[in-house]
């Protein structure tokens, strides 16, 4: 089965800075890639999503790069606000299920 | 417009009972799955109901089962608990089986095992 890996488990940046989180998947035929944000004790909200015929998506402060080569991902937030600290999930699928990485917990410091 | 909603928020039960946990998708979703979320971990995929039959399967045990109504509602029913069985549990729907239309998740049930 798909096993998505994501780096770094934590993050703390000061506001205003970038952060990144990288992903990889092992499935070759996964075809769609979302990442989800999910505060304490909230539900897991999509944030922005990318299919496998894009290599780049982006939503305001938020993008989303896709290399199917290499068979990475990454999510890049800009000018980061405190309102950005969370956790973050990726995930990969290739048809009715999402595979999920263990999360990167995002800090940002005022 | 209502979106997922789960019941009840917090649970706790004692090892070898049974639960059921209660989804309501979001108006106009007619596909539910279930994820179990383990404490700092990543949602893992239980199952997903379309048109009233589980359709595709995770690597979950038989103890866990579930149900999808006429409405679009669904259970998840958890047999024989186990101590392991503790974590959140969250519903998510969508329009249609595949990921053409993105997935909504709801606040999940938090289900504790004593």
């Amino acid at each position: 089965g798909e096993n998505v890996e994501q780096h770094p488990s934590t993050l703390s940046v000061q506001e205003g800075d970038s952060a990144v989180i990288k992903c990889t998947y092992s499935d070759s035929a996964s075809n769609y890639f979302p990442w989800y944000k999910q505060e304490l004790g909230k539900r897991p909200q999509l944030i922005i999503d990318i299919r496998s015929n894009v290599g780049e998506k982006k939503d305001q402060r938020i993008a989303v790069t896709l290399n199917k080569t290499a068979k990475h991902f990454s999510l890049h937030i800009t000018e980061t606000q405190p309102e950005d600290s969370a956790v973050y999930f990726c995930a990969a699928s290739n048809d009715y299920k999402l595979s999920f990485g263990a999360g990167t917990t995002v800090t940002v410091r005022a | 417009d209502a979106g997922v909603t789960q019941s009840p928020t917090h649970l706790i039960k004692t090892r070898g009972q049974q639960v059921t946990l209660r989804c309501s998708p979001k108006s106009g979703h007619d596909t539910v799955s279930w994820y179990q979320q383990a404490l700092g971990q990543g949602p893992h995929f239980i199952f997903q109901y379309y048109e009233e039959e589980e359709r595709q399967r995770g690597n979950f045990p038989d103890r866990f089962s579930g149900h999808q109504f006429p409405n679009y509602s669904s259970e998840l029913n958890v047999n024989a608990l186990l101590l392991g069985d503790s974590a959140l549990y969250l519903c998510a729907s969508r329009w249609g089986s595949s990921y053409n239309s993105p997935l909504h998740f709801g606040n999940g049930t938090r289900l504790t095992v004593t």
